[in-house]
């Protein structure tokens, strides 16, 4: 059974940093390219970033870019999303999603359940 | 960047026909996905590729996609289908981004 567990979410002030983790178990972890996907309360979902199941190829939405990093331990079967300088705007549930292939162009096939983070002073 | 519109909402009576639309510019010429989302709960993928189910779909969902619109068809709604439905497509030219549209919440009745 595909498990996605996320975990670094909480509440954090406007311009600090927050590292979000995502345990992946019940795949072959480096088979797969990998996203990070948010939902801001009561809204759409939000693409924030994707990476190759080699770290080849990395994309970031406009909203996040040059503020956020993604990232990926194939040996520890883990991604991750360093995001600093946060936003009010940044607050969301962050899901970390697993691609149906080894780079990212089709459909996402599995979702964890996320973990919040929540932008204020 | 490449933009997908869905209808804010769509209602329909039990056992009738629901169809959520998603347009976006020469969307035929993409794959589209779509992702049923429960309140409290991750979205679940419905319909991959235009038209094909994951293993545990029902076969009452189902999918098309020409021109500049691709539809999400639910036949024999239930109340259990009551739920919002994103559509998803990849952007080939914005460096690969991943698109959702806004979101559509089906109502039944």
């Amino acid at each position: 059974e595909v498990q996605l567990v996320e975990s670094g979410g909480g509440l954090v002030q406007p311009g600090r940093s927050l590292r979000l983790s995502c345990a992946a178990s019940g795949f072959t972890f480096d088979d797969y390219a990998m996203h990070w996907v948010r939902q801001a309360p009561g809204k759409g979902l939000e693409w924030v970033s994707g990476i190759s199941w080699n770290s080849g190829s990395i994309g970031y939405a406009d909203s996040v870019k040059g503020r956020f990093t993604i990232s990926r331990d194939n040996a520890k079967n883990s991604l991750y999303l360093q995001m600093n300088s946060l936003r009010a705007e940044d607050t969301a549930l962050y899901y970390c999603a697993k691609d149906s292939s080894s780079s990212w162009g089709l459909s996402i096939d599995y979702w964890g359940q996320g973990t919040l983070v929540t932008v204020s002073s | 960047s490449y933009v997908l519109t869905q209808p804010p909402s769509v209602s329909v009576a039990p056992g009738q026909t629901a169809r959520i639309t998603c347009g976006g510019n020469n969307i035929g010429s993409k794959s589209v996905h779509w992702y049923q989302q429960k309140p409290g709960q991750a979205p679940v993928l419905v319909v991959y590729d235009d038209s094909d189910r994951p293993s545990g779909i029902p076969e009452r969902f189902s999918g098309s996609n020409s021109g500049n619109t691709a539809t999400l068809t639910i036949s024999r709604v239930e109340a259990g289908d009551e739920a919002d439905y994103y559509c998803q497509v990849w952007d080939s030219s914005t460096l690969r981004n991943v698109v959702f549209g806004g979101g559509t919440k089906l109502t039944v009745l």
